[in-house]
């Protein structure tokens, strides 16, 4: 049921772009997505829900293809404060609001 | 702003022993969950809780784990005898309804000698 995420790790310059991935086998209610900086706790980025729709934040957007159960996170013009584990969480139909973490995406972006 | 906290925020404890983790989830959560991350690997499920009781829980949370909800404020994770692999930060993290974000707390750091 763990959501696959890819790729692993990204090493961007400033200012590059990015995408990160997630994918589940099951139907979905929900994608999460969260960022984590070494030492702290995930913090929550955005919401997904079933509908096949696209959020943004600032630089930072996703999109959710409820047909094919993924969702991509975008990163835009990458800051160095964008650094970090970005983890998506899903939440599967029928699931009692279960989330369950992907392995996660290390992005480090360089100066 | 309405925060989930947990306290301690480290603790060390003898291996075999007892430990007592707590959580204040916010106000009017419904839903409330237990990770852990050991040091620099993924964060894994141990439970969720809902209505009072498990709803669900990962392979990780077997007999020496359990969770409580004391009173109407608080949520705890206890670990019977602690091994040394038990050592990781614990997340605990709530949430209203289905459709909306988790808070996490700042994690207990667990280490176990």
């Amino acid at each position: 049921q763990q959501p696959v995420q890819s790729p692993q790790a990204v090493i961007l310059r400033e200012g590059e772009d990015a995408v990160i991935n997630c994918s589940s086998s099951k139907a979905l209610y929900s994608v999460h997505w969260y960022r984590q900086k070494h030492g702290e706790a995930p913090v929550f980025l955005m919401i997904l829900l079933k509908g096949g729709e696209q959020k943004g934040h600032e630089k930072i957007s996703a999109s959710f293809n409820e047909k094919k159960q993924q969702s991509s996170l975008y990163l835009t013009a990458s800051q160095l404060s964008y650094s970090g584990t970005y983890f998506c969480g899903t939440v599967i139909m029928d699931s009692n609001y279960q989330l369950i973490w992907g392995a996660g995406t290390k992005l480090i972006i360089k100066p | 702003e309405p925060e989930v906290t947990q306290t301690p925020s480290h603790q060390v404890t003898q291996m075999g022993q007892e430990v007592i983790l707590r959580c204040v989830p916010i106000s009017n959560h419904l839903y409330f969950y237990w990770y852990r991350q050991i040091l620099g690997q993924k964060v894994e499920f141990l439970v969720s809780f809902y209505n009072n009781e498990i709803s669900e829980k990962s392979e990780i949370f077997d007999d020496q784990f359990s969770v409580e909800r004391p009173d109407g404020s608080n949520f705890t994770l206890k670990i019977r005898s602690t091994k040394l692999e038990d050592s990781a930060m614990y997340f605990c993290a709530s949430r209203w309804t289905g459709g909306t974000e988790a808070f996490f707390g700042q994690g207990t750091r667990l280490t176990v000698v």
